[in-house]
């Protein structure tokens, strides 16, 4: 199985940071990544898929990048909003895997 | 607008199974895969499957082979997920997920919570 490792685990940011989040994968898996935004309580939410592409109504402060094994999830200018667990997740093969998550705290 | 609407919560005891459902509306329901994802209190996303409901075609991850069953129901435009042989460790939130045109999951059910307990 492909393991999925995203760093930092947890962050503390303030509104209007720029926050960049890692994530790894144990092998190539082309763009095949994406990144889900989760609240407490909440189902997750798509952000990115392909890498790079926002899904739609997603805002234009989210933005991914990368390709192979080395992704990030920059939020350009963290709001209130923003404050959440971030996963990223691979589903180039499968089993598909998840990261373990980013916790956004003030 | 896609929507997935989940059945509710459930308590089971240990050796028992689950069924919970997931309503499908908004979108040509057998023109996309649906997924299960679960997530234990506290802790990360797993991945459990997936289901094609036109044919029923499955895929599982390999520790949930022969404990759980996906099925659906295209008249109802409603797909199933059946776990089996419950224990305390499968005390979580389950997910269904619609895979969308880009093989990625752009929209989710609200999740069911499944205590297992005696």
């Amino acid at each position: 199985d492909i393991q999925m490792t995203q760093s930092p685990s947890s962050l503390s940011a303030s509104v209007g940071d720029r926050v960049t989040i890692t994530c790894r994968a144990s092998q190539g898996i082309r763009n095949y990544l994406a990144w889900f935004q989760q609240k407490p309580g909440k189902a997750p939410k798509s952000l990115i898929y392909s890498a790079s592409s926002l899904h739609n109504g997603v805002p234009s402060k989210f933005s991914g990048s990368g390709s192979g094994t080395d992704f990030t999830l920059t939020i350009s200018s963290l709001q209130p909003e923003d404050f959440a667990t971030y996963f990223c997740q691979q589903y180039n093969v499968y089993p598909i895997t998840f990261g373990g998550g980013t916790k956004v705290e003030i | 607008q896609v929507q997935l609407v989940q059945s509710g919560a459930e308590v089971k005891k240990p050796g028992a199974s689950v069924k919970v459902s997931c309503r499908a509306s908004g979108y040509t329901f057998n023109t996309y895969l649906i997924h299960w994802v679960r997530q234990a209190p506290g802790l990360g996303l797993e991945w459990m499957g997936i289901m094609n409901p036109s044919g029923g075609a499955t895929n599982f991850a390999r520790k949930f082979q022969g404990r759980v069953t996906l099925t659906s129901d295209t008249s109802t435009s409603t797909v199933y997920m059946e776990l089996r042989s419950l224990r305390s460790e499968d005390t979580a939130v389950y997910y269904c997920s619609r895979e969308g045109r880009n093989s990625e999951n752009d929209f989710w059910g609200q999740g069911t919570l499944v205590t297992v307990s005696s």
